[in-house]
This record gives structure tokens, C-alpha cells and sequence, in this order.
């Protein structure tokens, strides 16, 4: 079974701390995702990479960065943490196989920022 | 650009009867895949079942089945025999778009929670 596990289930940070996500699949998937999930909203596309050292922005990338330097390892960071950034993270990987490929998602890192 | 637009906020049904979660969806590409997701309150998103644009026939998994309609762009989620562990909210989602390097993003749509009622 593809198990994506996500460091932290609940994170509690203060306005302007850096804060860092952690994402490790134990698959290796050359594809890794980070959505970001808000009631109503849906999930959006943060960033996304498929490959080592490659990333591309997703919908919404704006004060966030991301860093991938092992296959397995993707990384999320908030620069500068707002309070319009607390939310549930996802993190996600996939095979480059195609179409049919399903994401496997992690369970998720729930961000308070106060 | 790809669109996934689930309308129902919220459906109840009764256990152990049937129920139908609606999607729709808009592509101009001609090749594409459609996935049905599950998140029960505990977070974790389960991968339900997956359909592909020239799939001949429509995708089942168990109880789970989808109700492909190429032509009115749908692809309807069927639960059989609901129980009280399909509470939980569904996301319809769709390939693309495109990501380079032989890779596609996820598109989804806003999610439809569905309660069951014992």
C-alpha cells in the first residue's frame, strides 16, 4: 500500500513565524502535490512536482514556496505566516503513468495561525 | 481550462437505500480521466473509483459505481445499499490540466457531504 504520511496532524503557529510542512511517500511516486482544502472551497492546487528539484505553481502559490531535494520528501513553506493561511493541507503523490493514475493522499495537517 | 462542478452541497439518504451524488464537468481535451474521492470527518481522502473518457463501460468498485454520460459531460457516483460509514464528504475530480513532463494535476470540485440516516 502507497503510504504519503504528513509530519504534523495539527499545527498551531503565530502570525510572521516560517513555517515548514513536511511530506514523505514511501512509493517513489516522481509526481508530489500540495492542495489546500477550505470549507466551500474545495481542495485548490498549491504547488505541485514531478520530478526532484522540479516544482510548478498551482492555483493559488502566492506566499508560499515549496522544496523537493529527495524523491521522496516535498516540502511547503509559508514565508511569513498570515492568519488568512489557516487551513487543511493535503499532500499528495502520483506515478507518471498517465490519466488513470490516482492521487494517494496524506491525512492531512490542519494550520492555525494566530 | 477543466471544470468539475458538483451541485449538491449536502444529500441525506437512508441506510441501506441507494443514492446518486451528481458531477458534471467541462474539458476541451479528448482524452481524460474522472475520479470519485472520499473524506470522512477523520481527513484522509480514499480513492473511490476512476473512469477514463474511453472506457467502454462504467467504472465499478463494489458498491460504488459511476454513471458516465459522455455526451452530457457527467459522471454520476452511484452508492448502493448506503451504510453508516459512507458519511462522509465526495469529491468528484478530473485530470488536467496538463503539467508537463508527462504528469496532470487534479482538478476537483467543491465536495457533496452526504449523510446517512440509520
Amino acid at each position: 500500500d502507497v503510504k504519503v504520511t504528513q509530519s504534523s496532524r495539527y499545527l498551531v503557529k503565530r502570525t510572521g513565524e516560517k513555517v515548514f510542512l513536511e511530506c514523505v511517500q514511501d512509493m517513489d511516486h516522481e509526481n508530489m502535490f500540495w492542495y489546500r482544502q477550505d470549507p466551500g472551497l474545495g481542495l485548490r492546487l498549491i504547488y505541485f512536482s514531478y520530478d526532484v528539484k522540479m516544482k510548478e505553481k498551482g492555483d493559488i502559490p502566492e506566499g508560499y514556496s515549496v522544496s523537493r531535494e529527495k524523491k521522496e520528501r516535498f516540502s511547503l513553506i509559508l514565508e511569513s505566516a498570515s492568519t488568512n493561511q489557516t487551513s487543511m493541507y493535503l499532500c499528495a503523490s502520483s506515478t507518471r503513468t498517465g490519466e488513470n493514475s490516482p492521487l494517494h493522499f496524506g491525512n492531512g495537517t490542519r494550520l492555525t495561525v494566530t | 481550462a477543466q471544470k468539475i462542478t458538483q451541485t449538491q452541497p449536502g444529500m441525506f439518504v437512508q441506510e441501506k437505500e441507494a443514492v446518486t451524488l451528481d458531477c458534471t464537468y467541462d474539458t476541451s481535451d479528448p482524452s481524460y480521466g474522472l475520479f470519485w474521492y472520499k473524506q470522512p470527518s477523520s481527513g484522509e481522502m480514499i480513492f473511490l473509483i476512476y473512469q477514463g473518457s474511453y472506457d467502454q463501460q462504467n467504472a465499478t468498485e463494489g458498491r460504488y459505481s459511476l454513471n458516465f454520460q459522455k455526451a452530457r459531460k457527467s459522471a454520476n457516483l452511484v452508492i448502493s445499499a448506503s451504510q453508516l460509514g459512507d458519511s462522509a464528504m465526495y469529491f468528484c475530480a478530473m485530470f488536467g490540466p496538463y503539467s508537463g513532463a508527462g504528469s496532470y494535476q487534479l482538478t476537483f470540485g467543491k465536495g457533496t457531504k452526504l449523510s446517512v440516516i440509520p
